[in-house]
């Protein structure tokens, strides 16, 4: 079956970055584009971009452009997400969701603070 | 951005009771290929979100089919018939027709 197991949680200071990961495994890596997803109490849920994992190629939401960076390494069939530049704001959930929103992976919790 | 309201915030249902929430989006979500990309999700508290219904109506494999969505164009809807204390979280609409893709801002069902 589809699964995705993203890395643990991040406690990361302000100005810093930090890459979280999500391991795909249960179907063909480079069949399905990946998402990113940010979930605050606040904003609630917020898409952050899409890769392509068999081209590489990206699109991003204007608001994270600079801020995230997505990654796949196909070898292992692992997507990555950097965040660069991180504040309080960048506190969230982070969740990886391949083609449709199908499935999902269980979230990396994010916490800036010095 | 597209923004998609969903309505209510919150709804209180008893078990069997059949109940309806609203997501209404900004602009047209018919997409220029004929799809119109619009989504349904449960967040059950402390987990991920998991796809209830997809391009409107299409019930995801697994999904009770007391789940059903219905709707076109910039208004949306999604009922449960019969809700069981399974179904308690919150409910989400996103839309895939117009980047970036947008959530609505959730609906919490919750038992009355």
């Amino acid at each position: 079956q589809v699964q995705l197991q993203q890395s643990g949680a991040e406690l990361v200071k302000p100005g810093t970055s930090v890459k979280l990961s999500c391991k795909a495994s249960g179907y063909t890596f480079t069949s399905n584009h990946m998402n990113w997803i940010k979930q605050t109490t606040g904003q609630g849920l917020e898409w952050i971009g899409i890769i392509n994992p068999g081209s590489g190629g990206t699109s991003y939401n204007v608001k994270f452009k600079g801020k995230a960076t997505l990654t796949v390494d196909k070898s292992s069939s692992t997507a990555f997400m950097q965040l660069s530049s991180l504040t309080p704001e960048d506190s969230a959930v982070y969740y990886c969701a391949p083609g449709a929103f199908a499935y999902w992976g269980q979230g990396t919790l994010v916490t800036v603070s010095s | 951005d597209v923004v998609l309201t969903q309505t209510p915030p919150t709804l209180s249902a008893t078990i069997g009771q059949s109940v309806s929430i609203s997501c209404r989006s900004s602009q047209s979500l018919l997409h220029s290929n004929g799809n119109t990309y619009l989504h349904w999700l449960l967040q059950r508290p402390g987990q991920s979100p998991q796809l209830l219904i997809y391009l409107v109506s299409r019930l995801e494999s697994g999904v009770p089919n007391r789940f059903s969505g219905s709707g076109s164009g910039t208004d949306f809807t999604l009922k449960i018939s019969g809700v069981e204390a399974e179904d308690l979280g919150v409910y989400y609409c996103v839309q895939g027709t117009h980047a970036p893709w947008t959530f609505g801002g959730g609906t919490k069902l919750e038992l009355k």
